[in-house]
């Protein structure tokens, strides 16, 4: 079985600051494709999750350009530069190469 | 505009079963797989099922934690998924969001969920 470990809750950021989350996979995901299909949700409190990253560094339309991600094999980040209210919520990494696996989630908070 | 609404969940006692249904609109849903992803109160997500398009014969898959309990059917004439939970138990009291799946493997869009609640 996949498994895609995420940190409980990030390191508490300032807004304005930088905020990284990680998520490390128990396997490669890199496909028999050549494509690694990782992906980054946000779900925001009480709303449904929302694609943020596909294929690892790719930000989905409407998305702002301070979310990016980054990784290979196994080892992957998301980073929100400039924190902003509206980021908080919880991050989950998912990966589509193996048995559609999300992460358990990286609470954001704000110091 | 990609719609997706889930409707079915309620009270069901354990044991009983229940059929959810995902209407959507504003795409051409015979092209896309649609997926349940499910998130008990409190905790992460949990992909459930997905069916694929008429291209691929309809294969549907399911998490290896359900898969027994779990059918997930579509009917492209009235662009809607289905998902038919048997044997339900407590731990399966959740939201089920019915998800499209693009073809990129991302889920692009959600539904705003249905509850699911198992007590007697």
């Amino acid at each position: 079985d996949v498994v895609l470990t995420q940190t409980l809750v990030a390191q508490p950021v300032r807004l304005g600051d930088q905020a990284s989350i990680s998520c490390r996979s128990s396997q490669s995901l890199v496909h028999s494709d050549g494509h690694t299909y990782l992906e980054w949700y946000l779900q925001k409190p009480g709303q449904s999750p929302q694609l943020l990253i596909y294929e690892v560094s790719n930000r989905f339309s409407g998305v702002p350009d301070r979310f990016s991600g980054s990784g290979s094999g196994s080892d992957f980040t998301l980073k929100i530069s400039r924190v902003e209210p509206e980021d908080l919520g919880v991050y989950y990494c998912f990966e589509g190469t193996h048995e559609l696996t999300f992460g358990s989630g990286t609470k954001l908070e704000i110091k | 505009e990609v719609q997706i609404l889930e409707t079915g969940g309620g009270l069901v006692k354990p044991g009983g079963s229940l059929r959810l249904s995902c209407a959507t609109s504003g795409f051409n849903f015979n092209d896309y797989f649609m997926n349940w992803v499910r998130q008990a109160p409190g905790k992460g997500l949990e992909w459930v099922a997905q069916i694929r398009n008429k291209n691929y014969n309809y294969a549907t898959y399911y998490a290896e934690s359900l898969e027994g309990r779990v059918t997930i059917s579509r009917d492209d004439s009235k662009s809607s998924v289905y998902l038919q939970v048997s044997s339900l138990r407590a731990e399966d009291t959740a939201i089920y969001y019915c998800t499209r799946l693009a073809p990129y493997w991302y889920f692009d869009f959600w539904g705003p969920g249905t509850m699911v609640t198992v007590s007697s």
